[in-house]
């Protein structure tokens, strides 16, 4: 099993919908959790971190479902700028080793 | 401020020559990474640095691959006798290393492209 998995889509959805992502992780001492963004031929950068509490920053909304072993993310009214790949990241072990999922893409249409 | 630079952005060379890519993370930063992309999939961890050690070695696929830092700043990058799936982005990127929750600063990635 891999230690992060991500369902690689991609998911296309009209402007103004709502769209989940989930990630699953496998190691159950994982600590702390991230969403990054990835655009097309670009680095990743942090999008939000994951609370066990659940955070929100904007029209996006990120949950940790330890009992589960998952993480979500939610985007509300989609806009075209949400186009990209959201990368599930996990700490793996040890203090800064973290394990980037595959990557989820998102393609939001007109 | 300054971001995480690499260096070069772009390589092509022959399949067999060695290569050295350069990163140069945010001033301060004590965390280092290296990943690896091919096109079209996610990131392969490479190798992590605290400080100047590296403690997890186990991503580098092959004893082709070897990386060093040096003065808790710049790292290396080396591939010896370069193949053609060795053509990837490799990118770096650094953290404060302070908390579980310090945020990675990608560099742009260099390019490598082996014929």
């Amino acid at each position: 099993r891999k230690e992060v998995e991500q369902d690689p889509g991609p998911f296309n959805v009209p402007e103004g919908a709502t769209v989940a992502f989930n990630c699953t992780y496998s190691n159950s001492a994982s600590q702390s959790f991230f969403w990054y963004r990835q655009d097309c031929r670009k680095e990743p950068k942090l999008l939000m971190s994951v609370y066990s509490s659940g955070n929100e920053d904007g029209r996006f909304t990120a949950q940790l479902n330890r009992a589960s072993q998952y993480i979500s993310l939610l985007i509300r009214d989609s806009k075209l700028s949400d186009s990209a790949t959201y990368l599930c990241v996990v700490n793996s072990g040890g203090y800064q080793k973290v394990t980037f999922g595959i990557g989820t893409k998102l393609q939001v249409i007109p | 401020g300054a971001g995480v630079s690499q260096s070069p952005s772009n390589k092509v060379t022959e399949k067999g020559k060695d290569v050295e890519l350069r990163c140069d993370p945010i001033s301060g930063h004590t965390a280092l990474y290296w990943y690896r992309q091919r096109l079209g999939q996610g990131l392969e961890f490479l190798i992590y640095f605290q400080g100047n050690s590296a403690p997890d070695k186990s991503g580098l696929p092959s004893d082709r691959f070897s990386a060093e830092r040096t003065g808790e700043s710049v790292s290396t990058l080396t591939i010896q006798r370069t193949q053609q799936e060795d053509s990837a982005v490799y990118l770096c990127a650094s953290s404060s290393g302070t908390s579980l929750y310090n945020e990675q600063f990608f560099g742009p990635g260099t390019r490598l492209t082996v014929l």
